[in-house]
């Protein structure tokens, strides 16, 4: 049973358009993470939070912002969505044992 | 800055043909290496931490060790669910941030 949940699972949206991407858990963790991933490739942290109001930007450097207002919940947005922003986008938490915890992902699909 | 390296890229197994994965690490100072399976499209998922040099886990048909500069996964007599992409990841004191390794993506051929 998830404790970290993503939604949505898949989208699939045209050029230009704001996106909200939702990462939500239960387990009272006080830091998460997002990363994108391209089929077969490596993992890249894009942001991170070590709590409330409490935002970074990763190493990969990416056009998408996010928030933090609430310990349970970390999302993410892309103003204007383009092609090169396709990919796989999953997000994680971590508490006491410092070990992620990963969501099922979202699949980000830009015509 | 910490750096893992996981080898081979890719590795296909005949079932029940053991074998090993490496991830060779450097970091300044070890707080725990992860080892996470990956199914392709999903999120990777938990298997082991490690936390010192000669510790050990296991868990089914795997198998993670510990030294001081990298981990091994041993995949003992392995079947087609096995198959899947493993990735290592290492935490550095003071940090929150895992860094992670390419992957080794396993096939297991039945």
């Amino acid at each position: 049973e998830a404790d970290i949940y993503q939604t949505p699972r898949y989208l699939v949206i045209g050029t230009g358009k704001k996106i909200t991407l939702e990462c939500s858990q239960t387990m009272g963790h006080d830091k998460m993470y997002w990363y994108q991933q391209d089929p077969g490739m490596e993992l890249h942290l894009i942001h991170y939070s070590y709590g409330v109001n409490s935002t970074e930007k990763g190493d990969l450097s990416s056009e998408s912002t996010v928030s933090r207002i609430r310990t349970e919940h970390f999302p993410l947005t892309l103003e204007s969505a383009r092609p090169s922003h396709t990919s796989q986008y999953l997000c994680a938490s971590t508490g006491q044992n410092y070990g992620y915890t990963f969501g099922s992902g979202t699949r980000l699909t830009v015509v | 800055e910490d750096q893992v390296t996981q080898s081979p890229e890719a590795l296909r197994l005949q079932e029940g043909e053991s074998s090993s994965l490496n991830c060779s690490y450097t970091v300044s100072g070890l707080r725990g290496l992860f080892w996470y399976r990956q199914d392709p499209g999903k999120g990777p998922e938990f298997l082991f931490t490690l936390y010192s040099a000669g510790e050990e886990k296991e868990k089914e048909r795997l198998k993670a060790t510990l030294t001081k500069k990298e981990s091994f996964l041993h995949i003992t007599a392995p079947k087609p669910e096995d198959s899947a992409t493993y990735l290592c990841a290492v935490l550095d004191w003071g940090d929150y941030k895992l860094s992670f390794g390419a992957g080794t993506t396993v096939t297991v051929r039945a």
